[in-house]
């Protein structure tokens, strides 16, 4: 159980389109969705927690408008990187929650997406 | 606020030795503590975390780690590591369980034949 699915696993896009992100819970109800970013050899930056049926909250840094997350439903989160550029380029990763006092009440990570943009 | 070190960005070692990977962590309050490993280009698989009850914690692939309260540390351990467990593996913090995760940098284990 608590399997997470991201589509897709890789993206490379041209500077000043946008790309759209899926993360998926599989098998349980996610009521908290996290959306992580990883550069090479880095560690993991949260940039926004988003609750099913509530706008997303940002980190400190991370702009909203150019990262959109929507969270529309209890098994799906997207993030949309608008009018990507090169420095967007990055591993995004995201994690999925599920409801308090279930035995899914922790982070539970997808396999990850590389985006490139050229 | 809270923050995690990790000590070492890569630890190499031969296979078969024991292996330690050095975590510790600042918070005023009482945390959660867990380890992850993440393999090249995939995402993060929980190795064990520390809740509550007994400091000696054990999970998946054999290892182990310890909190202890005294020294703000969790770290991780193996008694013999495998080629398989060349990875990354990081430490986390949390305030509540399932809430915002607080990432260390990270330690590149490397395990040569």
């Amino acid at each position: 159980g608590a399997v997470v699915s991201q589509h897709p696993s890789r993206v490379i896009c041209k500077s000043g389109t946008s790309v759209k992100i899926e993360c998926r819970s599989l098998d349980f109800q996610a009521t908290t969705m996290f959306w992580y970013r990883q550069f090479p050899k880095q560690s993991l930056m949260l940039m926004a927690t988003s609750n099913e049926g509530s706008k997303a909250t940002y980190e400190q840094g991370v702009e909203k408008d150019k990262f959109l997350i929507n969270h529309a439903s209890l098994t799906l989160s997207t993030l949309t990187v608008t009018s990507a550029h090169p420095e967007d380029s990055s591993f995004y990763i995201c994690s999925a929650r599920g409801r308090g006092g279930s035995p899914y009440n922790e982070q539970f990570f997808g396999p990850g997406t590389r985006l490139t943009v050229l | 606020a809270q923050s995690v070190t990790q000590l070492d960005s890569q630890v190499p070692v031969f296979e078969e030795a024991p292996v330690e990977l050095r975590c510790n962590y600042s918070s005023s309050v009482s945390v959660y503590l867990f380890w992850y490993v993440q393999y090249p280009n995939q995402g993060l698989q929980l190795l064990l975390k520390y809740l509550s009850g007994s400091t000696l914690v054990k999970g998946i692939n054999g290892f182990e780690a310890e909190f202890n309260k005294s020294q703000t540390s969790f770290h991780l351990r193996k008694p013999s590591v495998h080629i398989s467990d060349t990875a990354e593996y990081f430490c986390a913090v949390s305030y509540n369980q399932g809430g915002k995760l607080i990432f260390g940098q990270g330690t590149e284990l490397s395990v040569k034949p």
